[in-house]
């Protein structure tokens, strides 16, 4: 069973445009992540989301919303696409406590292109 | 200035060889460090971790953190070709939020 799955893997689409990618986890944690990786293969936060608290990167354009309708979910949902939103954009989950080990599980990512 | 730098490579070896792999960073608060490997078209997996100063050994895998530098390190002894990837580092402080290098993509070469 996949731990992360990520919907849909490929996601090519044009400016302007409005679209959502879904994120599921199985795992029964409570924090889910959302980041973006560019074609350097920087990986970066965007969102941090437990049932209590959406912590957001300040640097992250509020074109983009994670939207969580239940626990095991977060959806990340984009307005007005740009070319500069292509990217790999990967889920992530992990306990809700840091504790010593809060070891992320990610998904497999969804490549997005913009046109 | 990035809080973790990391050295993209490419870097080739051939099999067999040790290879060290290498972050610095800037945030003294950071307590938690890890390495994730990434392999082509797939999400990051976690590989080994530390908490604070000291070395970690996992089968061919060593990852050495000196908090007085701000220096992590891993180590891949006998590497195989399939151990190639890009490999990340990873840090935190107290809080969930991971920073990640760059990645150093590896190839070895049978």
């Amino acid at each position: 069973d996949t731990a992360v799955s990520q919907t849909p893997k490929y996601l090519v689409t044009q400016m302007g445009n409005d679209k959502s990618i879904k994120c599921e986890q199985n795992l029964g944690h409570d924090t889910m992540y959302w980041y973006k990786q560019d074609s350097k293969k920087f990986l970066k936060i965007m969102f941090s989301y437990n049932n209590k608290e959406l912590i957001i990167n300040e640097t992250v354009p509020n074109r983009f919303s994670p939207k969580s309708p239940d626990k095991a979910h977060l959806n990340l949902h984009i307005n007005s696409l740009e070319l500069g939103d292509s990217a790999v954009y990967f889920c992530a989950s992990s306990p809700a406590i840091a504790r010593e080990v809060s070891e992320q599980y990610f998904g497999p990512g969804t490549r997005l292109t913009v046109t | 200035q990035k809080e973790v730098e990391q050295d993209p490579g490419p870097l080739s070896v051939p099999e067999g060889a040790i290879v060290s792999l290498n972050c610095t960073y800037s945030n003294s608060a950071f307590q938690y460090f890890m390495w994730y490997r990434q392999y082509s078209r797939k999400g990051p997996e976690l590989l080994m971790y530390t908490y604070s100063s000291g070395n970690k050994e996992d089968g061919r895998f060593t990852a050495q953190v000196d908090k007085s530098s701000k220096y992590i390190s891993l180590f891949i002894r006998d590497s195989q070709p399939s151990d190639s990837a890009t490999y990340l580092c990873a840090m935190r402080t107290g809080a969930n939020n991971l920073f990640f290098g760059t990645g150093t993509r590896l190839t070895v070469i049978p």
